[in-house]
């Protein structure tokens, strides 16, 4: 069945660092991909999404390239804040019965530090 | 705004116990999802409803049971509880299908320790 693998946390940075989440997928179809992120205390929250191959997603700075060839979806952010401290999900889509779910990789924790 | 709202945030219920946790979306979505999250497994399904009174298993559906008689409330209930139980699970809701372009809204999720 499809899988996400993404790098174990916790990762610790500093602010204004570069940050770099890695994320694989195995898919037998073309899924589309995702990245979610889940402040402390609150539900997941959609951060960016990429729908077909060599789509980019991006919000508040963060930035996500579909790489068919490498079955890749890393997140990459240039310069990390405090408030990006939560943790990320990489996750794809698939189609069920009627509708998609979504298959999550194990979350990757992140700190920044001031 | 979309909100899904969990009805409990902290339980703490003993083993063989029935629970029951509820989930509502004020938006008239069609998808209900039941995911449960464990530290370093990510959020597995346990069960989705595409309409009023469907659902089909997810990846774990083992021990656990749905119910939705009304579009906004998704319940998942836990017929016996066991301490395998303990974890925090996530309700979820969309329109449609992500890969149409819609987006899976998330509630804050319940902590359920089984003891």
């Amino acid at each position: 069945g499809d899988s996400v693998t993404q790098m174990e946390g916790p990762v610790t940075l500093s602010e204004e660092a570069f940050l770099t989440i890695n994320c694989t997928y195995t898919a037998t179809g073309y899924p589309s991909l995702f990245w979610y992120v889940q402040y402390p205390g609150e539900g997941l929250q959609l951060l960016l999404k990429a729908t077909k191959a060599d789509d980019k997603g991006s919000n508040k700075g963060f930035e996500a390239t579909y790489r068919k060839e490498t079955t890749s979806f890393h997140l990459e952010k240039g310069s990390v804040q405090v408030s990006d401290s939560a943790v990320y999900f990489c996750a794809l889509s698939d189609m069920i019965a009627a509708g998609n779910k979504l298959t999550f990789g194990g979350g990757t924790r992140v700190l920044v530090k001031p | 705004d979309v909100k899904v709202t969990q009805s409990s945030r902290y339980l703490v219920k003993r083993t063989g116990e029935k629970v029951f946790l509820e989930c509502v979306q004020d938006m008239d979505h069609e998808n209900m999802f039941w995911y449960r999250q464990d530290p370093g497994l990510g959020l597995r399904l346990i069960y989705f409803s595409y309409d009023v009174k469907m659902k089909e298993k997810g990846d774990i559906p083992e021990g656990y049971s749905v119910s939705r008689e009304k579009k906004e409330r998704f319940s998942l209930i836990l017929e016996s509880a066991s301490t395998n139980q303990t974890s925090m699970y996530l309700c979820a809701s969309s329109l449609g299908g992500v890969n149409s372009g819609n987006t899976i809204y998330f509630g804050e999720g319940s902590w359920l320790t089984v003891v």
